[in-house]
């Protein structure tokens, strides 16, 4: 059974750029949740998603960053006009049934020079 | 106030010690309580799952929750070096609430 799988792993972006970063689930599994840790900090929620829908966002900020999870294809988060403060570890997890249990992906680890 | 709070250790035993990981929340509602570990440079990976309060044992590992102090425990026996990792405790809901993680390193 494959995991959940992120690419790309690494990602390097300048200042101003555009970054996107990809999530499959696990097969079966219909929920998505991406998360945020920063050096020396915990894993912080942003958003999660059912198959074409936003459930929660409320750790998303306001502005540039986006999620969607289409009916078709992987989960993407999107951030527009990387900042030095976007530079983290972005992980997906996924679950069944929207449950407690959450899988997490390996991460995308992000850099904006 | 955090929702959930966790000393950042780091903490260092030998080989075969008893290790003991904690945890304090501050919303009574919580139910639902997880640890998950993880290596340098990995994603998480869940160890334990537990509801309301008890224990609930598997293998080396006991995950423990006193709701009446909010307190949520770890516990490894005989721990081995392969333990070496960064334990992350949590508080369930739709979206996860992590402490910020104990770093254990054991020696061999």
């Amino acid at each position: 059974n494959a995991g959940v799988m992120q690419n790309p792993r690494h990602l390097v972006r300048r200042r101003g750029q555009e970054a996107r970063l990809r999530c499959s689930p696990m097969k079966g599994h219909s929920h998505v949740y991406w998360y945020r840790q920063l050096p020396e900090e915990g894993l912080k929620f942003m958003v999660y998603l059912q198959k074409e829908n936003i459930i929660d966002e409320s750790g998303m900020p306001k502005e540039r960053f986006s999620a969607e999870f289409p009916k078709e294809g992987p989960s993407i988060l999107r951030i527009q006009q990387v900042v030095r403060g976007d530079s983290a570890a972005y992980f997906c997890a996924s679950s069944p049934d929207g449950g407690n249990e959450q899988f997490f992906g390996p991460g995308t680890r992000l850099t904006v020079l | 106030q955090k929702e959930v709070e966790q000393d950042p250790g780091p903490l260092s035993v030998p080989e075969g010690a008893i290790v003991s990981l904690n945890c304090t929340y501050s919303n009574s509602a919580f139910q639902y309580f997880m640890w998950y570990r993880q290596y340098s440079r990995k994603g998480p990976e869940l160890l334990m799952y537990t509801y309301s309060s008890g224990n609930k044992e598997d293998g080396r590992f006991t995950a423990q929750v006193d709701k009446s102090s909010k307190y949520i425990s770890l516990f490894i026996r005989d721990s081995q070096p392969s333990d070496s990792a960064t334990y992350l405790c949590a508080r369930g809901a739709n979206n996860l609430f992590f402490g910020t993680g104990t770093r254990l390193t054991v020696i061999p």
